[in-house]
């Protein structure tokens, strides 16, 4: 596609359900990255995939995050067990090498426990 | 923790002026990219600068790069009411499998 694209745009879901999260990047881009942005605060990094080599996990802040990606292209996001402290947008960014390219960013999905 | 830090945290300016946003980081990098964010939804990619870059400009736009200092300026001339946004300094750390560290941002806001 044209961009890359999140759905859903937003969720709002209750505490200590599972969600999942999609991301589609721009065809052909290798990377694919993962932050999350609380209200009024920078890009927190959560994972990075890169072509087929495994993907970079340090940024998860716990074990109820995970992401995959298939066939090096959609990734979900999932979070189980969903606690309020989860509240925040989630970006997806794309690039088309793994160094020394802008990101393209999704428009996020707002999620909203309560 | 944040590699980068933008300063000042907020900015605002009458339409017409220059504005000139900073940002500091810890360790060495590769590269480093601005980002303009509006609403707190997606990032869109400004400049990127290389650390064997002093200067870029771009239309309105004028980044530099202090690898000494650990430093990058953004320079938006003329501004616009449109410029008003956050923005966000990020970088790509040498040595580290390439992910971008974004810093706290600077709020733009440009008046008529």
């Amino acid at each position: 596609g044209a961009g890359v694209s999140q759905s859903p745009s937003n969720k709002v879901t209750e505490k200590g359900k599972d969600v999942e999260l999609r991301c589609d990047p721009i065809s052909g881009h290798t990377a694919l990255y993962w932050y999350r942005q609380s209200l009024g605060q920078g890009l927190e990094f959560l994972i990075y995939f890169q072509g087929n080599s495994a993907p970079d996990k340090s940024g998860l802040p716990s074990d109820r995050f995970s992401a995959e990606r298939t066939g090096g292209s959609v990734s979900t996001l999932t979070i189980q067990r969903t606690q309020q402290e989860d509240s925040a947008v989630y970006l997806c960014a794309s690039s088309l090498l793994y160094r020394g390219y802008g990101y393209t960013f999704g428009s996020g999905t707002r999620l909203t426990v309560v | 923790s944040q590699q980068g830090e933008e300063d000042p945290q907020a900015l605002s300016i009458q339409e017409g002026e220059n504005a000139t946003m900073n940002c500091s980081y810890k360790t060495s990098i590769n590269n480093l990219q601005w980002y303009r964010q509006n609403s707190g939804r997606g990032l869109v990619h400004l400049i990127l600068i290389r650390s064997n870059e002093r200067e870029k400009h771009s239309g309105r736009l004028r980044v530099t790069l202090d690898t000494s200092k650990k430093s990058s300026s953004l320079l938006i001339t003329a501004s616009r009411a449109a410029d008003t946004a956050s923005y966000f300094c990020a970088t790509d750390a040498d040595g580290t499998a390439s992910k971008l560290t974004f810093g706290t941002g600077t709020r733009l806001q440009v008046t008529l």
